[in-house]
This record gives structure tokens, sequence and C-alpha cells, in this order.
């Protein structure tokens, strides 16, 4: 069955520093998310990206993040200036609509660690 | 706004008895509800999902889901419980109007005691 595969698995990162996640959804996918779970907490969104472009945030998800599909397969989220309360995992997740019924199949997850 | 809430930390189950992990919903209009769960250092695994119809969902490993919309309770259940399911639930709901942002309750840990 066609997964979603996230690199790395573990991220240490010195606070202030810039961190790229990397996904690489399901091929005929077409809907990408990126959710994080914070140690012990829920896991809660933030932001879905279709088209080329952000199709929903979160409040969360300002202006120090950000998400790209450089090439054909790749996803990637941006964290620009990292701090503290940045350590989380970070998931991955696609799907085939994202309206209707289709549901989001996640990655294994980045774990970031902010030093 | 959409929340769900699952009053249960952990539930603790003997293996072969039935299980259940509650979940209760709020979303205004229709609602997609799913299960997800995770196991130690793993991503979310799809289980089950409530769309439309029937309101007993069956999805994968022998889980079960009942969709009560008065009580607004998406209750995932399982008839036998087995060690191999002690892991993390997750439900989560998702608005059908269009709005791709799914919710996740805080999850509900369940042990499965041999």
């Amino acid at each position: 069955e066609p997964e979603v595969t996230q690199t790395p698995s573990h991220q240490v990162t010195q606070m202030g520093q810039e961190v790229i996640l990397r996904c690489v959804p399901i091929s005929n996918h077409l809907y990408f998310y990126w959710y994080r779970q914070i140690l012990g907490q829920k896991v809660e969104f933030l932001v879905s990206f279709y088209n080329n472009e952000i199709s929903e945030k979160s409040e969360i998800f300002d202006d120090q993040f950000s998400v790209e599909r450089p090439d054909g397969s790749n996803f990637t989220l941006k964290i620009r200036s990292t701090k503290l309360e940045d350590s989380a995992m970070y998931f991955c997740a696609s799907s085939y609509e994202g309206i209707g019924n289709q549901p989001q199949h996640f990655g294994d997850g980045t774990r970031l660690s902010i030093l | 706004a959409q929340s769900v809430a699952q009053p249960e930390d952990q539930v603790n189950v003997a293996e072969g008895n039935p299980l259940t992990v509650k979940c209760t919903y709020s979303v205004s209009g229709n609602p997609y509800l799913f299960w997800y769960v995770q196991y130690p250092n793993r991503g979310l695994q799809f289980l089950l999902k409530y769309i439309t119809g029937d309101n007993l969902v069956k999805g994968s490993y022998g889980f079960e889901a009942e969709f009560n919309k008065s009580q607004t309770s998406f209750h995932l259940k399982k008839p036998s419980a087995l060690v191999s399911d002690s892991a993390l639930y997750f439900c989560a709901v998702r608005h059908s109007g269009g709005y791709q942002k799914v919710t996740f309750g805080t999850g509900t840990k369940l042990q499965v005691i041999p």
C-alpha cells in the first residue's frame, strides 16, 4: 500500500535556525497537509495545500512557517527562525480529495527538537 | 468551529473482552467522522470513517464505530480486544461543507491486559 514518507525522522536544531521538513505524499494525491503534535498533546492542524497554494491554515501557521511543493513529488514545511516551542512531532498527510469523504493518510512524522 | 472530545485519557480492558473508546463531537452541519490509531513512534493510521448512511461503520482490524446523531457521539468498539490493539486512538471530525481541516481529539490510550 502506498505510503506518505517523511524525512528526516528526527531533526535537532539550534533555536533561531531555519529548518526544512520534507515529505513525499502518495503519488496520485492532490491535497497535502501538515499537522503537529507537541509531546503528550493532541494533533493540531497547521496548513492544507492544493494546486500550489495554501487553501487553509490555522492560527499556529504564522509568518515563521511556509510550505512549498518544489517539484512533482516533494512537499516541504519550512520554519524560518525556530523557537523552543516549535519542538514537536510534525506529520505530513495527503489525500486524493480535499473536500469529501476521503481520509487523510499520514506519514510517520519528523520529531523536531529545538535546543 | 468544530471540536472533538475524548473524555477518557486511558482505557484498560482485559484481552478477549469487548472494548469501547468514547468520542463526542461538535460541528455545524453534517460531520465527517474518523478514527485513527497511533502506535509508538509512528504516524496516524486510518481505521474507519462515517460519512453518511448506516450508523454502524466497520473498519480495519475488527474495529467498528457507532454514529449517534442525537448524542453527537462516535464511539469506537471492538467485540474482543487483542493485546496488539494497545495503542493511542484519536477521534477526528471534519466539516462536510468543504473545509479541509481535520480536528482531532486529545487521544485515548488503550491498554489491553493479557
